[in-house]
């Protein structure tokens, strides 16, 4: 059962740099999201797509931007990376908007 | 907006110590209310939720009761486990505002044997 597969697990960048973090998931899910993880700060949501063709910002969205060309994949680009993007970045999907979030195994990714 | 407000971790208690994590909430609507757990290494994981008042979810020994009143879900557990060590999250999903998950700043709970 692969679920939802992130990638990569762990990656470190210059500033200024050009990064994808890529997302896949096997269970025909509509939603999908992207959070980033920080230190006392939880979750908060970058970008979400309720249906392949959409997206929309979440409440960190400022340099980074996403693609739902098809339903399984959701990548996160950053244009131009910043140390401040140094994070843990979770990708996640639910069956509906409203549904259950199941989560990736996390990308950690360092500016440097 | 939304919003979820956690109690302050690192948490550490002895095994089959009683548990408690508080979690209120700010929503404008109607929310469903979440209780998410993460393991060391691993991403999130649902552990219980309740979608209107006075419901309460329950899994694995834990428990949490949506309380519109007092707007809280705090979650509680009689007897907690090494292997209950792991940060937990609160979290609203409010259908009215897209119903995208809002996440509590996650309390981190150490359980020593």
């Amino acid at each position: 059962i692969a679920g939802i597969t992130q990638a990569p697990t762990s990656q470190i960048l210059a500033a200024g740099r050009r990064m994808t973090l890529r997302c896949t998931q096997d269970m025909r899910h509509n939603a999908m999201y992207w959070y980033r993880q920080d230190l006392g700060l939880g979750l908060r949501l970058i970008h979400y797509s309720n249906t392949a063709g959409t997206t929309g910002k979440g409440e960190v969205p400022d340099g980074y931007s996403v693609s739902r060309a098809n339903t399984d994949d959701f990548p996160l680009t950053l244009a131009s990376a910043v140390p401040s993007q140094t994070s843990v970045y979770f990708c996640a999907s639910a069956g509906t908007p409203t549904g259950e979030l199941f989560f990736g195994e996390g990308s950690r990714l360092t500016v440097l | 907006g939304d919003s979820v407000t956690q109690m302050e971790g690192p948490v550490t208690l002895s095994e089959e110590a009683f548990l408690t994590i508080n979690c209120t909430y700010t929503a404008t609507g109607y929310p469903s209310l979440f209780w998410y757990v993460q393991y060391p290494g691993e991403g999130l994981q649902l552990l219980l939720k309740a979608t209107k008042a006075d419901d309460k979810g329950s899994n694995k020994g834990f428990e949490a009761t949506y309380r519109k009143e007092t707007t809280s879900f705090h979650l509680e557990k009689g007897s907690v486990q090494v292997s209950d060590s792991a940060v937990y999250f609160c979290a609203l999903s409010d259908f009215n505002q897209g119903g995208k998950l809002i996440f509590g700043q996650g309390t981190e709970l150490s359980v020593k044997p």
